[in-house]
């Protein structure tokens, strides 16, 4: 099956800093979802983008199909972005990657 | 309008016992996925349901594992003889068609 990695695994932040996370697939893909989970567990939907680019104010992110990557680019950091960032890929089935975990310090 | 909602949200049963954990999709949705997450892990994809079609149980890890949807709309997980291997965070999303999916809170379960 399709393999999914993100980068980097962990990641500390002082609040107002900016990061880019990303996600490698190993084969094309029909759909590409970046979800935020946050410390309660709950899943949140930040972009559904299989190709191209789109923001959503301080978050915004880029898929390139072609090479199989896409980033998340998160600016002007806040504490309550802390938790695990997953991106998930479908082709035949539905996978996550193992997710990076933001920790963002005041 | 009314996201995608998990019942119990928490379950504690005995190594052994049978468990139904059950998931409200979202109205319109003809999609419906269940994951698993373990502890500090990442989801473990179980099953997929798409219309009327025969679902993918590709992910089941046993024959412990069932799932149905009825009248294409509210789903029920089932796990038999449970094991303290079970205990896992319980997912269930719903998408339209094979779209951008929604997930509800979970259900937390634990076997003791």
């Amino acid at each position: 099956g399709i393999q999914v990695e993100q980068s980097p695994p962990d990641l500390i932040l002082q609040e107002g800093a900016n990061s880019t996370l990303r996600c490698n697939f190993s084969d094309s893909v029909n759909n590409l979802q970046w979800f935020h989970q946050n410390p309660w567990g709950q899943l949140i939907n930040l972009f559904y983008i299989p190709s191209g680019t789109k923001q959503n104010g301080r978050l915004s992110a880029t898929t390139v199909a072609t090479e199989r990557y896409s980033l998340l680019y998160i600016s002007s950091s806040q504490t309550t972005d802390s938790g695990v960032y997953f991106c998930a890929v479908e082709a035949n089935d539905m996978r996550f990657g193992a997710g990076t975990r933001l920790t963002v310090k005041p | 309008g009314a996201g995608v909602s998990q019942s119990p949200s928490n379950k504690v049963t005995e190594k052994g016992k049978d468990v139904e954990l059950r998931c409200d999709p979202i109205s319109g949705h003809t999609a419906l996925y269940w994951y698993r997450q373990s502890l500090g892990q990442g989801l473990e994809f179980l099953i997929y349901f798409q219309g009327n079609s025969a679902p993918d149980k590709s992910g089941l890890p046993s024959d412990r594992f069932s799932a149905e949807r009825t009248g294409g709309s509210v789903s029920t997980l089932t796990i038999q003889r449970t094991q303290q291997e079970d205990s896992a965070v319980y997912l269930c999303a719903s998408s339209p068609a094979r779209r951008e999916q929604f997930f509800g809170p979970g259900t937390r379960l634990t076997v003791l």
